[in-house]
């Protein structure tokens, strides 16, 4: 079965700083993997996905992400984080054959002035 | 475009009462999807349609979750009769079918407290 692992339930960082958020995926058939991001009292909003067009991805609000088979990861990178970037980060696996989304846990990123 | 559209957004019951939820898909798109968020977890799948029809609905509690689809639009989830696990978002989510890198489109959600 498809699974993604997300290490780090918070992140903290100050703004300006990188942001790295952990993703690893499960999937025993090449996958599309998806960073989604959810603000407070609102739904999930797509930042970006790989659908193995290219490894690195680039996506919304300056983020992108590099797919590596050999390390079976998808972590998510912005070079200098924003107040607004304060939320919860979501990865998610598809399966090629199914539009079924499974997601991880969740990190929630804390941004300090 | 109109994006997902949910009600309510919030919701309080007592325990063994129902509870129904409304989504209305963006429109055209052909899959919608409900989900099940508790608190500090990611969104758990708990059925898909395609058009009027279930596709996957492995992970709903049937014998206390139902959910339609009626001539493939709106669709309803309801609860009967409710427990306090059951605290959760209820998220609504839509895509255009037939392509499994689609994004899927999220409504805000209904936020239910069962006391």
């Amino acid at each position: 079965a498809q699974s993604v692992t997300q290490l780090g339930s918070h992140v903290s960082v100050s703004e300006g700083a990188l942001v790295l958020l952990r993703c690893n995926y499960s999937s025993s058939v090449p996958p599309y993997l998806f960073w989604y991001v959810q603000y407070p009292n609102q739904g999930l909003q797509l930042l970006l996905k790989y659908t193995s067009a290219a490894t690195l991805v680039k996506g919304i609000n300056g983020f992108e992400a590099e797919f590596k088979k050999s390390e079976t990861s998808f972590h998510l990178t912005k070079p200098s984080a924003h107040m607004s970037d304060a939320a919860e980060y979501f990865c998610a696996v598809s399966d090629q054959g199914f539009q079924k989304l499974v997601f991880g846990t969740g990190t929630r990123l804390l941004v300090s002035p | 475009e109109a994006g997902v559209a949910q009600s309510p957004r919030y919701k309080i019951i007592e325990k063994r009462q129902s509870v129904a939820f409304w989504c209305n898909p963006i429109s055209g798109h052909a899959t919608l999807y409900w989900y099940q968020q508790i608190l500090g977890q990611g969104p758990k799948l708990l059925i898909q349609f395609q058009n009027n029809g279930v596709v996957d609905d492995s992970q709903l509690p049937k014998d206390r979750f139902s959910a339609e689809r009626l001539k493939g639009v709106d669709s309803t989830l309801k609860i009967q009769p409710a427990k306090l696990e059951d605290s959760a978002v209820y998220l609504c989510a839509s895509t255009t079918v037939g392509r499994a890198d689609s994004p899927l489109h999220f409504g805000n959600g209904t936020r239910l407290t069962v006391t």
